[in-house]
C-alpha cells in the first residue's frame, strides 16, 4: 500500500543551526505534500505545504523542497531556535483523495 | 472562529467495555477524518468522511472499530470491546473543500483513551 517513510527519527541541533528532515513517498498519485508541527502534549499544526506543481516553497525560516521525478520532498529550517523543538511529520495524500499518510515524526531538539 | 473539538479529551476504560469518541469539526467542513496516534508513533489513518459519499473506512483495524458521521457534521467513533492495544490518542481532523486552504487538515486536541 502506499507509504511515506521519514528520516531522521531524532535530530539534535545548536541553536543558530540548519536541520534538515527527509520523507519519500510511494503513490505516483500524490500532489500534496504538507509538514506538520506537534508539540508535547499539543495537536499536530501545519507549518508549511508544498503541491506538486511547484519545486520549492519558503515561508521565513522554513522551506519545503520536493523531487516529484524521486519522490523526495524534504524539509528545511534555518537559524533554528529552542521553540523548534517538537516532532515534525510529513505527509503526502492518498491520491486524489484528501486522507493523508503520514510519516512516523522526527523529534528535533535544538540545544541554546 | 472555534476550532475542532472532541470530546471527552481524556477516557479510561476496562478491558472488553465499549467506548465513544466524539470529534466536532470546524463548521462548514465537508471533509472529516479520525486518526490514531500511539505513544511516539506516528498517525495512523483510520477513516474519512467527504460529504454524503460512502466513508473511506479502509484504515480501521478490526471490525470492532467503527464511525458515524450525523447530518454531515459531528462524528462519534466507536470502539467495541476495547484491547489493550487500542490505548492511544484518537485524533479528528476536518478539512474545508473551497478556498485557499482547500487540503489543510485542521486537527482537533485528541481524545487520549487508556484501556486498562
Amino acid at each position: 500500500g502506499e507509504n511515506v517513510e521519514q528520516h531522521p527519527s531524532t535530530l539534535s541541533v545548536q541553536e543558530g543551526d540548519s536541520a534538515v528532515i527527509k520523507c519519500t513517498y510511494s503513490d505516483s498519485a500524490s500532489n500534496y505534500f504538507p509538514w506538520y508541527k506537534q508539540e508535547l502534549g499539543k495537536r499536530p499544526q501545519l507549518i508549511i505545504d508544498i503541491r506538486s506543481n511547484v519545486g520549492e516553497k519558503k515561508d521565513q525560516r522554513i522551506a519545503v523542497t520536493l523531487n516529484k521525478t524521486a519522490k523526495h520532498f524534504s524539509l528545511h529550517i534555518t537559524e533554528t531556535q529552542p521553540e523548534d523543538s517538537a516532532v515534525y511529520f510529513c505527509a503526502a495524500n492518498r491520491g486524489s483523495q484528501g486522507n493523508l499518510i503520514f510519516g512516523k515524526g522526527t523529534k528535533l531538539s535544538v540545544k541554546p | 472562529g472555534a476550532g475542532v473539538s472532541q470530546s471527552p479529551s481524556n477516557k479510561v476504560t476496562e478491558k472488553g467495555k465499549d467506548v465513544e469518541l466524539r470529534c466536532d469539526p470546524i463548521s462548514g467542513h465537508t471533509a472529516l477524518y479520525w486518526y490514531r496516534q500511539s505513544l511516539g508513533q506516528g498517525l495512523e489513518f483510520l477513516i474519512y468522511f467527504q460529504g454524503n459519499s460512502a466513508p473511506d473506512k479502509s484504515g480501521l483495524p478490526s471490525d470492532r472499530f467503527s464511525a458515524e458521521r450525523t447530518g454531515g457534521s459531528v462524528s462519534t467513533l466507536t470502539i467495541q470491546r476495547t484491547q489493550q492495544e487500542d490505548s492511544a490518542v484518537y485524533l479528528c481532523a476536518s478539512r474545508s473543500k473551497s478556498g485557499s486552504s482547500y487540503n489543510e487538515q485542521f486537527f482537533g486536541p485528541g481524545t487520549r483513551l487508556t484501556v486498562l
